[in-house]
This record gives structure tokens, sequence and C-alpha cells, in this order.
């Protein structure tokens, strides 16, 4: 079945630095990939999301110019929290779309950054 | 706008018993997705199953089964002979047929506990 990486799977960071997070399409293709957050004991949100090779499509109220979104190839979207806070701790969840083969518009997901902001 | 509502905060069931979780939705579209996915304390997202509003017929998977009601815009998950590993978080979602707009709206998510 089509996988979904993340990497890293936890890091924690000083306030005022700024974290990537990968996420890979590992046998498929994708030209869309969904941006995530989710709160403990909450459900997953929409941040973004990212097109191969064009600007990413974000939702009201996310801060573009803080969660940079990166999608420069068909297999790898990154999303750089910049200048992070505590109160972006959290869990980042990114999903790829597969538009070929035998799971056609499927989407999976991949396993998860927690974020954790000192 | 779509939006997908899980009234079950939490719920319990015997281990091998059968469970019930619901869900209901707002849509004014007539083609879409219905699915429930599983998150364990892994926190892995993980599809249990999948519902095409144009079918009629209710998906199923293995222990799996869904009750889709399409006028009454509800989508439940029926768990039978519940086991432990079933215990996670179940969140009932939505997604467009339209390429265009295929994002995927969450429910809130229904905590099932399976009682030893």
């Amino acid at each position: 079945g089509a996988v979904v990486s993340q990497h890293p799977s936890r890091v924690i960071c000083k306030s005022g630095t700024s974290v990537k997070i990968e996420c890979r399409s590992l046998d498929f293709q994708a030209t869309t990939m969904f941006w995530y957050r989710q709160f403990p004991k909450q459900s997953l949100m929409l941040m973004a999301t990212s097109n191969e090779g064009s600007k990413a499509t974000y939702e009201q109220g996310v801060e573009k110019d803080k969660f940079l979104i990166n999608h420069a190839s068909l297999t790898l979207s990154t999303l750089t929290v910049t200048s992070a806070h505590p109160e972006d701790s959290s869990f980042y969840i990114c999903s790829a779309r597969d538009l070929t083969g035998w799971s056609y518009n499927e989407q999976f997901f991949g396993p998860g950054t927690r974020l954790t902001v000192l | 706008a779509q939006t997908v509502t899980q009234s079950q905060p939490e719920m319990s069931v015997q281990e091998a018993e059968t469970v019930t979780l619901s869900c209901t939705y707002d849509t004014s579209e007539s083609d879409y997705y219905l699915f429930w996915y599983k998150q364990p304390p892994s926190r892995q997202m993980i599809l249990v199953i999948r519902q095409e509003a144009y079918k009629q017929q209710n998906a199923t998977e293995n222990r799996f089964s869904v009750n889709f009601q399409k006028a009454a815009k509800s989508f439940s998950l029926k768990i039978s002979d519940s086991q432990l590993g079933d215990a996670a978080m179940y969140f009932c979602a939505y997604r467009s047929e339209q390429e265009r707009d295929d994002k995927i709206i969450f429910g809130k998510g229904t905590r099932l506990h399976i009682l030893p």
C-alpha cells in the first residue's frame, strides 16, 4: 500500500528558532499534500493544501508567513514553522493524495511529528 | 460549508460485544465520500472504511460496517466482536468528490474504550 513518511517524528526546539518538517510519499507521486495540526485530545485541523510547483493554499486563520510550505517535487512537501513559540507546540500530520494506480484519489497519512517549543 | 458532527465524545464496550458510533454531516453536494478513520495511541491515522455517496449499499470491512442514510445525512459505524485492539479515537470524515476541493473535513472524534 501507499506509504507516507514524516521526518522528524519528534522535535524539541527553543523559542524563536525555525523548524522544518518533511513529508514524503514513498511509493507514489503526490501532486497534492495536506498539512494538519492536532492539539491534544482534539481533532485534525487542516492548515494548508500544498500543490507541487505552486503556492500553497492556506485555511482561514493560518498565518502563511508563520507556516511556510514548499512542495518542490512530486514526493516531498515541507512545512517550516518560523520563529516558533510555545503555542506552536502541537502534533503536525501530513497526508498525500495518490492520483494514480489502484488507490486513485485516495489520501494517505503520515505518522505525524510532535513539535515541542520550549 | 460542510460540517461533520460526532456527538459521542467517549464510548465504552465490553470485549466481543458490538458498538455503534454515530456521525451526522451537513452538505449541499450530492456526490461525496464519507470515511471512518481510527487513530490509536501511536497517532497514525488508519482508514477503517469508506463510503461513496452514490452507492446505496452500505460498506463493510470485516468486523466494521456502516449504516449510511443519505437523506438523513447520517453515517454510523458498527464494530462487531469488539477487540482490545479496537481501542482508539475514531474520526468520521467527509470529502467532496470535486477534485479541486478534496480536503478532508473531520468530526471531533469519539474515543472508544474496550473493556476486558
